[in-house]
């Protein structure tokens, strides 16, 4: 099983200030890793797929990187509606596995 | 429009069974692989099954095997995911996904059913 770890596990940042979440794999996952983001009492949204292509209708200020093990989801300037647990997830490999979450907040 | 909704969550005992369906709509059924991902309280997410578009592959996470089994029934374009001796380690915020193609990643989810676990 991949283990997938985020960090910090709780980010605080000001709006439009810059925000850089850390996922790490246990093993090698290619490329194949997504970002998603969760509010309380609402569907997760997806993000990012491919580890860097932003899903439909995400806007330009989150962006992806990474491969392998290492990998980073950048939300360059953030809004308020942008406050919220992000979490990574591996689809390389069954079980699929989601990293522990990022709380980013105020 | 992609229309995910989830049904038949509820308060169940310990050891009992629930069966959850996920209604789908706005989309071609039988043309993706559907899952389940689950949130308890406090915690983060949890893929908890996956099932392919003909329904003859399906995946599950260890902590579910051979407790939940997942089907669909293309006749009402509905994902089903039965749970049979249940745990409070089950309770949660279950979550019925599509990807945009493939198994994977899910662009596309309910809003969710709630399963609680206690006597």
């Amino acid at each position: 099983e991949r283990v997938m770890t985020q960090s910090p596990a709780t980010l605080s940042v000001s709006p439009g200030e810059r925000a850089t979440l850390s996922c790490r794999a246990s093993q090698s996952v290619s490329s194949n890793l997504a970002w998603y983001q969760h509010k309380p009492g609402q569907a997760p949204r997806l993000l990012i797929y491919g580890a860097s292509t932003r899903a439909t209708g995400i806007p330009a200020r989150f962006s992806g990187s990474g491969s392998g093990t290492e990998f980073t989801l950048t939300i360059s300037s953030l809004q308020s509606e942008d406050f919220a647990v992000y979490y990574c997830q591996q689809y390389n490999n069954w079980p699929l596995t989601f990293g522990g979450g990022t709380t980013v907040e105020i | 429009e992609v229309q995910l909704l989830e049904s038949g969550g509820g308060l169940v005992q310990p050891g009992g069974s629930l069966r959850l369906s996920c209604a789908a709509s706005g989309f071609t059924f039988s043309n993706y692989a559907m899952s389940w991902v689950r949130q308890a309280p406090g915690k983060g997410l949890e893929w908890v099954s996956s099932i392919s578009d003909t329904g003859a592959t399906t995946y599950y996470a260890d902590s579910v095997k051979g407790r939940f089994t997942i089907s669909r029934d293309t006749s009402k374009n509905t994902l089903n995911l039965q749970m049979n001796s249940l745990t409070p380690e089950d309770t949660a915020v279950y979550y019925c996904a599509r990807a945009t193609s493939g198994w994977h990643p899910w662009a596309s989810w309910g809003q969710g059913t709630l399963v609680t676990v206690s006597s």
